[in-house]
């Protein structure tokens, strides 16, 4: 079955330390992978998607994110975190290849301290 | 250019009423979608549609309604609300060219007493 995991409720990171929030995903085919932040009482916000190609992704606000096949894992990193980096991040993926279905991870509060 | 608007923002109902939850889009998008957001679950996909007159089930479609007369609107009906559907419902949209829900509405929050 299709899945997506995102293991930590909650990364705590000093502010301009490097910052990780992990998923991992079981998907049958190539994934389509996609990371989203939500800021209190609004929307998700897309931040970067894997497709094909590159195994680094680079997204929106300095976030990038590493595919990683055999690990079947697709973190989200960023060099030097901001305080205002802390929300609500949401791995997804796309059902099946083909279809318009997403499977969102159950999210990762990211807390930046200063 | 508004992007994606959800209305209302907030609703209180009772058990066994009926709502409409609005969503609409300016930006002649072909694929809408609504996902509900529960604590610890993550957003779950209710209903999609990738055009007028298109419309498909999503993982948790049980108990809610949809239709697409028009690429700019897509409703989600609840018919008889049950606690069960007490959640913060968010509307997205994109062209059917990407990959992915590219817009997201500010949400509905929705309880049922």
């Amino acid at each position: 079955a299709q899945s997506v995991a995102q293991p930590e409720d909650q990364v705590n990171v000093a502010e301009g330390n490097p910052l990780t929030v992990k998923c991992t995903y079981s998907v049958s085919g190539n994934p389509y992978l996609f990371w989203y932040v939500q800021y209190p009482n609004r929307g998700l916000q897309f931040l970067l998607k894997y497709i094909t190609g590159d195994n680094l992704v680079k997204g929106s606000y300095g976030f990038e994110a590493e595919f990683n096949k055999s690990q079947t894992s697709f973190h989200l990193k960023k060099p030097s975190a901001l305080v205002s980096d802390s929300a609500l991040y949401f791995c997804a993926v796309r059902y099946t290849s083909g279809t318009y279905k997403y499977i969102f991870g159950t999210g990762t509060r990211l807390k930046v301290l200063a | 250019n508004a992007g994606v608007t959800q209305t209302p923002k907030f609703q209180v109902l009772k058990t066994g009423q009926s709502m409409t939850l609005q969503c609409a889009q300016d930006m002649n998008h072909e694929y809408m979608s609504w996902y509900r957001q529960d604590p610890g679950m993550g957003l779950r996909l209710i209903h999609y549609s990738v055009g007028a007159g298109i419309t498909d089930q999503g993982e948790v479609p049980n108990g809610y309604n949809v239709s697409r007369s028009t690429t700019e609107d897509f409703p989600l009906r609840l018919l008889s609300a049950a606690p069960s559907q007490t959640s913060v419902y968010f509307c997205a949209s994109s062209t059917t060219g990407t990959a992915q829900p590219q817009h997201f509405g500010d949400g509905t929050r929705l309880s049922i007493l």
